[in-house]
């Protein structure tokens, strides 16, 4: 079946720092990307959508030049959180879409893993 | 716009006993209705999912109708276990490579 790996699946950081998390789709073609965040004991919460090869759409409320986006191939998308402070400590996680088969519509969803930030 | 409203929890139940988990959702056009699982630690995963009116999706004992008149998604299972002890998220997607958009989560423990 579909699989999405994302890494790291934590990762602590200093104040200041700029993290990097990457998505992978390992046998699709992730046609969108959409990266969420997870507040402990609560939903997800959108934060962007994001087409290979195209700029991000990010939800009313996110900070675009704080969490950068990149998709630049259609089976790896990364999230950069620049400049961390300890209220960006969450658990983030990525969700890609298949690629819509001709003449089908497929809703497919793979969430990766996730990945649990705390910044100190 | 879409919104999707799961019953509140936590919800406790001891081993074998039947479950239901309620979900309603407002959304325009026809939309295709999940339940995702969430284990401590870990992403979501595809519980089950049905993509029109009437269609029961089930997996692993776990069932779910969707029914058009109600709005409602309920999730439901005759005879729960421990191992199914995690959070539960009842989801809509209104098109292809639309988002998903989320309840708020329940949270069931299954005591032995």
């Amino acid at each position: 079946g579909a699989v999405v790996s994302q890494h790291p699946s934590w990762v602590i950081c200093k104040s200041g720092t700029s993290v990097k998390i990457e998505c992978r789709s390992l046998d699709f073609q992730a046609t969108t990307m959409f990266w969420y965040r997870q507040f402990p004991k609560q939903s997800l919460m959108l934060m962007a959508t994001s087409n290979e090869g195209s700029k991000a759409t990010y939800e009313q409320g996110v900070e675009k030049d704080k969490f950068l986006i990149n998709h630049a191939s259609l089976t790896l998308s990364t999230l950069t959180v620049t400049s961390a402070h300890p209220e960006d400590s969450s658990f983030y996680i990525c969700s890609a879409t298949l690629q819509a088969v001709s003449g089908q519509v497929n809703y497919g969803y793979t969430f990766g893993s996730g990945t649990r930030l705390t910044v100190v | 716009g879409n919104s999707v409203t799961q019953m509140e929890g936590p919800v406790t139940l001891s081993e074998e006993a039947f479950l239901t988990i309620n979900c309603t959702y407002t959304a325009t056009g026809y939309p295709s209705l999940f339940w995702y699982v969430q284990y401590p630690g870990e992403g979501l995963q595809l519980l089950l999912k049905a993509t029109k009116a009437d269609d029961k999706g089930s997996n692993k004992g776990f069932e779910a109708t969707y029914r058009k008149e109600t709005t409602s998604f309920h999730l439901e299972k005759g005879s729960v276990q421990v191992s199914d002890s995690a959070v539960y998220f009842c989801a809509l997607a209104t098109g292809a490579n639309s988002k998903l958009t989320f309840g708020k989560g329940i949270t069931l423990s299954v005591r032995p």
